[in-house]
């Protein structure tokens, strides 16, 4: 099946910092890219979807300048934590969808301290 | 607003036991109907994924049933392993749409 890579796998960074996370479709290309965020054994919250070369649309309560979406090329898009704080600590998750399925990133693990 | 609905929430079978997990919606627009399995630490892995114009789809050991005027899917497994703990989720897509509309999940055990 496709690939979707997503990088880092775990991040660390202190309160206040930012992290950028990579998400890449390895064989195919990606117009449309998904980013999830999940709580522990909890389902997974859709935040974002990315469209390449245009603006994100965010989900109602997800804070467009927090959590910063772009999309530069057909097989990449990043989310960027910016100012990140405890709270911000879980498990997020990019898609891409190649025709209608859908296949999904092994997550970054972020943790805020 | 749970758009699909998921149950049970945690399912314990024995080795070689066919677990069923059970998906409803509402949405009569759904048209893609996917299945996730998640390990943990890890994303979702495309299972197998239904249309609503069939009844059944069978890939090895999964099988979905679909019961388009019930608006409800389910998931088996057939002699099921202890390799196939994980949590499971049901999804939903719209006709043209490629964001998923997830269940809760469910977290099943094979014992062995």
């Amino acid at each position: 099946g496709a690939v979707v890579s997503q990088h880092p796998s775990r991040v660390i960074c202190k309160s206040g910092t930012s992290v950028k996370i990579e998400c890449r479709s390895l064989d195919f290309q990606a117009t449309t890219m998904f980013w999830y965020r999940q709580f522990p054994k909890k389902s997974l919250m859709l935040m974002a979807t990315s469209n390449e070369g245009s603006k994100a649309t965010y989900e109602q309560g997800v804070e467009k300048d927090k959590f910063l979406i772009n999309h530069a090329s057909l097989t990449l898009s990043t989310l960027t934590v910016t100012s990140a704080h405890p709270e911000d600590s879980s498990f997020y998750i990019c898609s891409a969808s190649s025709g209608r399925q859908i296949y999904f990133g092994n997550g970054t693990r972020l943790t805020v301290t | 607003q749970q758009q699909v609905k998921q149950s049970p929430q945690s399912l314990i079978v024995q080795k070689g036991g066919i677990p069923i997990i059970n998906c409803a919606y509402e949405n009569t627009a759904f048209d893609y109907f996917p299945w996730y399995q998640q390990f943990p630490g890890k994303g979702p892995a495309l299972l197998i994924a239904i249309r609503p114009d069939v009844s059944e789809k069978k890939e090895g050991r999964f099988t979905i049933s679909f019961n388009k005027s019930a608006k409800q899917f389910s998931l088996h497994i057939m002699d099921s392993q202890p390799g196939d703990s994980a949590t499971y989720f049901c999804a939903a897509a719209g006709t043209g749409a490629n964001n998923l509309f997830f269940g809760t999940g469910t977290r099943l055990t094979v014992i062995p």
